[in-house]
């Protein structure tokens, strides 16, 4: 079983939708969760970071989580073509080290 | 937002070559740096962990002595492939960690070995 999955697409919804992506992982001691958006041939860029279960919204982004699933999610609202992007879900781990486990990511298509 | 810049964007050398990349948080004071290569439509996978003043942890398969990496201080981190060959033709991305923080990447380096 891999660390953090996600799966890979690609993820299509029309513009003005709401994209829904998953990621669980399997180190019930993880204490930190992250998205980063990576556009083809571009270095991966942070878009939400989350700490508590819940919800946390900035702008059109909802991250959630739930650790006693061992689920975190990431809700893009209002789809813009400029959003299609691989999203790749990333946890550190119970270490201190700052290792992050990144997922296999996952691509979504926007479409006009 | 914390910056971390990396240079060169993209190298195109010969066969045997030994290409330095630089990495460098500009804003901030980095307790580690993060080595990772990227081939076509993969994830990151990590090369090695490197912290100021002392030598980098190299993950499982990494060959220590192909990618040397010193960091010198809290804001600069090297990666040097030595003797590169067409099988090192990869993205490579460095990112800054300051305990607490999320990772911040740099814009990563594309290397091609001819």
């Amino acid at each position: 079983q891999k660390e953090v999955e996600q799966n890979s697409g690609p993820l299509s919804v029309p513009e003005g939708a709401i994209a829904s992506l998953n990621c669980t992982y399997s180190d019930r001691g993880s204490q930190s969760f992250f998205w980063y958006r990576q556009y083809s041939g571009k270095s991966p860029e942070l878009i939400m970071s989350i700490y508590s279960n819940g919800d946390k919204e900035d702008g059109r982004f909802t991250a959630q989580l739930n650790k006693a699933s061992q689920y975190v999610s990431l809700l893009i609202r209002d789809s813009q073509p400029s959003d299609s992007a691989t999203y790749l879900c990333a946890v550190k781990g119970s270490s201190n080290t700052g290792k992050l486990i990144f997922g296999q990511g996952t691509t979504l298509q926007v479409k006009p | 937002g914390a910056v971390v810049s990396q240079h060169p964007s993209w190298v195109i050398c010969k066969s045997g070559t030994s290409v330095k990349i630089e990495c460098r948080s500009l804003d901030f004071q980095a307790t580690t740096m993060f080595w990772y290569r990227q081939f076509p439509k993969q994830s990151l996978m990590l090369m090695a962990t490197s912290n100021e003043g002392s030598k980098a942890t190299y993950e499982q398969g990494v060959e220590k002595d192909k990618f040397l990496i010193n960091h010198a201080s809290l804001t600069l981190s090297t990666l040097t492939v030595t003797s590169a060959h067409p099988e090192d033709s990869s993205f490579y991305i460095c990112s800054a960690w300051a305990g607490n923080q999320p990772q911040h990447f740099g814009d990563g380096t594309r290397l091609s070995i001819l």
